[in-house]
């Protein structure tokens, strides 16, 4: 497995702010995704985050809102652009170690509340 | 499309007695089948994973799931239930006819409540 982390592991922000979320992971990997957890459901991919391109976004999502930086093969952010509450969530990265799209790795999670 | 049911909301078993967490899926391809455990207040833990091979498979913490194509289920399994084993557990699912990188799709989870 791996050691990821996450920064911030939890925050409250108001309304209109952004926020950026740091995720870093203790090995070199290509495939990194971002997922978010509404309280009281599942998790639901934002986006693939590959080093060297531009992250892929899944419907519903799009990059004005969640802009995604892979500057490296161990680290990734995501933003929370002009927060709502509707975007009170967990947010968790996750990695596919050995890029074979099989076990993911998942970080702790950060836990966005927005007033 | 791909998805995944978890058709029990919640499971209530008593410390000591086996439990079963039920899981069904829908690919257009052969299943990559995942569990993962969720703790209050923490992230994903990895279980246990089902690519090919036996049917069986043994995981983490005496989990085990079972494989069956053809009531495309992958149901979750522990001999004696703990307290401990009290947690969220997600059921997720890829295909193999997608490129290596395709995220999984998530069960809604069922919440295991194991009581003393």
């Amino acid at each position: 497995s791996a050691v990821i982390s996450q920064k911030p592991s939890r925050d409250i922000c108001q309304r209109g702010t952004s926020l950026t979320i740091q995720c870093q992971v203790d090995s070199q990997v290509t495939m990194m995704f971002w997922y978010r957890q509404q309280p009281g459901q599942s998790l639901t991919l934002i986006a693939t985050a590959n080093q060297g391109s531009e992250a892929t976004y899944e419907s519903g999502f799009v990059i004005d809102k969640f802009p995604i930086s892979r500057p490296n093969l161990t680290f990734s952010t995501l933003t929370v652009s002009n927060m709502s509450p509707e975007d009170s969530s967990i947010y968790l990265c996750s990695v596919d170690l050995a890029g074979l799209g099989e076990t993911q790795y998942f970080g702790p999670g950060t836990r966005l509340l927005v007033l | 499309a791909q998805s995944v049911a978890q058709p029990e909301d919640q499971v209530n078993v008593a410390e000591g007695n086996p439990l079963t967490v039920k899981c069904t899926y829908s690919v257009s391809g052969n299943p990559y089948l995942f569990w993962y455990v969720q703790y209050p207040n923490r992230g994903l833990q990895f279980l246990l994973k089902y690519i090919t091979g036996d049917n069986l498979v043994k995981g983490s913490y005496g989990f085990e799931a079972e494989f069956n194509k053809s009531q495309t289920s992958f149901h979750l399994k522990k001999p004696s239930a703990l307290v401990s084993d009290s947690a969220l557990y997600f059921c997720a699912v890829r295909d193999d006819v997608r490129q290596a990188g395709t995220a999984l799709i998530f069960g809604k989870g069922t919440t295991l409540s194991v009581s003393s």
